[in-house]
This record gives structure tokens, C-alpha cells and sequence, in this order.
């Protein structure tokens, strides 16, 4: 069965500071991943996704992550820290329900931004 | 061209009442889904529509749970009797082809709080 652990439910940077935030995730097939935010008061929105192209994926806003299959991890990162990054960050993996797209969420990890 | 709305964004009923939250998704789309979050824990999968037909509902917690899409467009969602812990963000999401890769665009959500 899928799985994902979102290492830390808490980050705290400074603005202008790198930001990385962690997943590992379990698989029995090749998944797709995914890195979805929500700013407060808002819905989800997509980051990034990994389809098995590119191991190194860009997102929107500066964010990338990198597929690393031998460690399973989709690490989310960013080279310098933006006020408006303070969100909450999932990281999700595709279940393989019969072949349909069925989403399982890691707990998320909240992103606090200092100025 | 216009996301997946939700209506209504909040809802506060009292135990035993019935509440239905319904759902548009981006035109076009056969695939919808329901997804929840409750306090502290992770968004889960409620269940998958492809068109009008329920493709996978493993993830409705019990009976009390009635998801409909009638003519394949929009979908309710109908608690009834609501409990206690059926407080939490009820989102929506849509997709275009439900296969592994596609992309999950995602509503606002509704917040449901049972008193």
C-alpha cells in the first residue's frame, strides 16, 4: 500500500533563506508525486508534480523537488524564502486503485516565514 | 476558464441535521472526487466519480454518506444524520482523464462544523 511522511509538520525560516521541506514516501509501483499548498483561507493548489520524466522537477513560484528513488523521497525546496510562501505544503502520491487516481496526502508540513 | 467552485465554504449545523455540499468542476471533466480533512488529521480520499457512475467509494466512512452526480456535471455530497465527527473541510477535485499522471485541480472547500 502507498504511503507518505512528511517529516516535518513545522518549518521555520527567515525570508531569503532556502527552504527545504522533506517527504518519503512508500510505493509497491513507480507513483507520480505531487507537492500541493494552501494558503490560509484557501484551496490547494498544485506546486509541482513528478510523472517519471525528469527527476528534477521545477514548480511554480521558485519551488522545485527531486525525485530520488533509491532513498524515496520528494524533497520540497527553494533557494530564498518569500514572505508569501508561509503556507501549508502536502506532499501527495498517486494510490493505484484499479488504474484510476485516487490521492494519498501526507500530514503536512507548515511553513512559517520570519522577516 | 473557471476552477472547481464549492458552495457553500462554511456550513454549522446541530447533531442529527442534515447538510448537502455540492461541487462544480471545471468544465469538461468526467472525473471527480471527494476528499476530507478532519481536525488534525490528513486528507483522505472519500470516493471517485467518472461521469455519473461511482467508479471507487471505499473512502466513505459509513451509510450516513450519500454522494450523487447527476448527468455527469456537478456532485452533493449529503451527510445524514450529521455527527460530531463529521466536522472537518470537505474539498473537491476534478480531473480530465483519472489516469495515474493527470492532475487533480482542487476547490476551495467546505468547512462543516457539527455542533
Amino acid at each position: 500500500a502507498q504511503s507518505v511522511t512528511q517529516l516535518d509538520s513545522h518549518v521555520s525560516v527567515s525570508e531569503g533563506t532556502p527552504v527545504l521541506l522533506r517527504c518519503n514516501y512508500s510505493s509497491s509501483y513507480s507513483p507520480s508525486l505531487f507537492w500541493y499548498v494552501q494558503h490560509p483561507n484557501k484551496g490547494l493548489q498544485l506546486l509541482l508534480k513528478y510523472t517519471s520524466a525528469a527527476t528534477l522537477v521545477k514548480g511554480i513560484n521558485g519551488f522545485e523537488a527531486e525525485f530520488k528513488k533509491s532513498e524515496t523521497s520528494f524533497h520540497l525546496t527553494k533557494p530564498s524564502a518569500h514572505m508569501s510562501d508561509a503556507a501549508e505544503y502536502f506532499c501527495v502520491v498517486t494510490s493505484d486503485s484499479g488504474g484510476y487516481n485516487k490521492l494519498i496526502f501526507g500530514a503536512g508540513t507548515r511553513l512559517a516565514v520570519h522577516p | 476558464e473557471a476552477g472547481v467552485t464549492q458552495f457553500p465554504s462554511h456550513s454549522v449545523i446541530e447533531k442529527g441535521q442534515t447538510v448537502t455540499l455540492r461541487c462544480d468542476p471545471i468544465s469538461g471533466h468526467d472525473n471527480l472526487y471527494w476528499y476530507r480533512r478532519v481536525m488534525g488529521k490528513e486528507i483522505k480520499f472519500l470516493l471517485h466519480f467518472v461521469k455519473e457512475s461511482k467508479q471507487d467509494e471505499s473512502g466513505m466512512p459509513n451509510n450516513r454518506f450519500l454522494a450523487e452526480r447527476t448527468g455527469g456535471t456537478y456532485s452533493t455530497l449529503k451527510v445524514q444524520p450529521a455527527e460530531l465527527e463529521d466536522s472537518g473541510v470537505y474539498f473537491c477535485a476534478s480531473s480530465q482523464y483519472g489516469a495515474l499522471t493527470d492532475t487533480q485541480y482542487f476547490g476551495p472547500g467546505t468547512r462543516l462544523t457539527v455542533l
